[in-house]
């Protein structure tokens, strides 16, 4: 597609479900990231994958946290068991290469009630 | 602790104003990278510097990487209700233009008419 698609886009969950969300990349971009933003905050790194190499997971906040891509293509991000303060905008963005022009999507808005 | 500390974090002004954000480190960055983001999109790429001392200009937009690679700023001229929104600076740490694209706290402009 033109950009990077995330679904859903609003997502509300009760406290202890496990949630998945999905981010579809800009074809042929090698690099995909995964971000967590809270309201009115800046960005926090959650994973990084590019192309085959293994992941950076540095930013994974616990292990109720996962992520996958499979190749060059969709990428899920897991959270298990979620909390309230798991509530947040999760944002997924890829890169031709890792470096250099970053496309973000809308987002997931996912609310732990 | 952030990496990235931006200020001013709020920034309210009247249409035709002059403003300057700031973004600044103790380390130094490979580059630096500004966002805007409107609420309920992903933040959109403004500009990319590399080289110490860069300034780039975007039509009402100046940026300015400092000399030692630790700091850059952002000038609006005669802003605009059309500037609102929140304004990210993000950089890649150290030497690599790979990886973890970290991510400053972000400033929130709002530009009345």
């Amino acid at each position: 597609g033109a950009g990077v698609s995330q679904s859903p886009s609003n997502k509300v969950t009760e406290k202890g479900k496990d949630v998945e969300l999905r981010c579809d990349p800009i074809s042929g971009h090698t690099a995909l990231y995964w971000y967590r933003q809270r309201l009115g905050q800046g960005l926090e790194f959650l994973i990084y994958f590019q192309g085959n190499s293994a992941p950076d997971k540095s930013g994974l906040p616990s292990d109720r946290f996962s992520a996958e891509r499979t190749g060059e293509s969709v990428s899920t991000l897991t959270i298990q068991r979620t909390q309230q303060e798991d509530s947040a905008v999760y944002l997924c963005a890829s890169s031709l290469r890792g470096g250099y022009g970053y496309t973000f999507g809308s987002g997931t808005r996912l609310t732990v009630v | 602790t952030q990496l990235l500390e931006q200020s001013p974090q709020f920034l309210s002004i009247q249409e035709g104003e002059n403003l300057t954000v700031y973004c600044n480190s103790s380390s130094v960055f490979s580059s630096l990278q500004w966002y805007r983001q409107e609420p309920g999109e992903g933040p959109v790429l403004l500009v990319t510097v590399v080289t110490g001392g860069e300034v780039k200009k975007l039509k009402r937009l100046t940026f300015q990487f400092g000399d030692a690679r630790k700091d850059s700023s952002l000038h609006i001229t005669a802003a605009q209700p059309g500037d609102t929104g929140l304004y990210l600076c993000a950089g890649f740490h150290g030497s690599s233009n790979t990886g973890k694209l970290i991510f400053g706290q972000g400033t929130t402009l709002q530009v009345k008419p």
